[in-house]
């Protein structure tokens, strides 16, 4: 497949807890974008890349907030002191044309 | 400040026609996605528009008029499977900035 993947795409965590995702975009893609959604919501746009470089990061990504991406290969988002309001899917993208990933669920209990 | 509407739902039969109508005043404007969502899936690509006029893929159609800031997604032949959210979005200064989404409903 030579898709967007993303893992895991369902994580449970309790309140105080760290998590970290991962995305593997098409490889042929420099970009590589970070959304949240909410219920009922679209996607917001949370940060993105050009190869390893992160271009811009949204106000809605707060200092618990961290994305890399080494070697401008997969990326990893991560969430320290998880908050219930940090439930969302978070999804990510390839390419200018976005095509995005299956997700990742985040449940905070 | 950014503003993408679109309505919250819709409703229409199997075998008929829908426009989910777009319109957006954004800072910036690089061209306007068209995404399909299931419920609990990621979104999937159907269409961009980057020049004012129609495009068309098969069923679906995108049209978009950058001087108005409006855009619509047209749906021919419905069937139960185009039951999801329809996102309009635009793509500007490198992200894209969605809508609510439209949730059609197809009943038979």
């Amino acid at each position: 497949d030579t898709g967007v993947s993303q893992n895991p795409r369902h994580k449970i965590t309790k309140r105080g807890q760290n998590v970290t995702f991962r995305c593997d975009p098409i490889s042929e893609h420099n970009r590589l974008y970070w959304y949240r959604q909410t219920l009922g919501q679209g996607p917001e746009f949370l940060t993105y890349f050009q190869n390893e470089a992160q271009l811009e990061k949204s106000r809605l990504l707060s200092d618990r907030f961290s994305a890399e991406r080494p070697k401008g290969s997969f990326s990893t988002l991560e969430i320290q002191r998880t908050e219930q309001g940090d439930s969302a899917m978070y999804l990510c993208a390839s390419s200018s044309d976005q095509y995005f990933g299956p997700g990742t669920r985040l449940t905070v209990l | 400040g950014q503003n993408i509407d679109q309505p919250t739902e819709m409703t229409a039969t199997e075998g008929a026609i829908v426009q989910i109508n777009c319109t957006y005043q954004t800072s910036g404007f690089n061209g306007l996605f068209w995404y399909q969502q299931h419920a609990g899936e990621a979104p999937t690509f159907l269409s961009y528009n980057v020049l004012d006029g129609l495009e068309e893929k098969g069923r679906f159609s995108s049209f978009l008029s950058r001087s108005k800031g409006y855009s619509y997604l047209l749906l021919k032949e419905l069937q139960m499977k185009d039951s999801a959210s329809y996102l309009c979005a635009v793509y500007n200064t490198d992200k894209l900035i969605f809508g609510t989404g439209t949730r059609l409903q197809v009943f038979p």
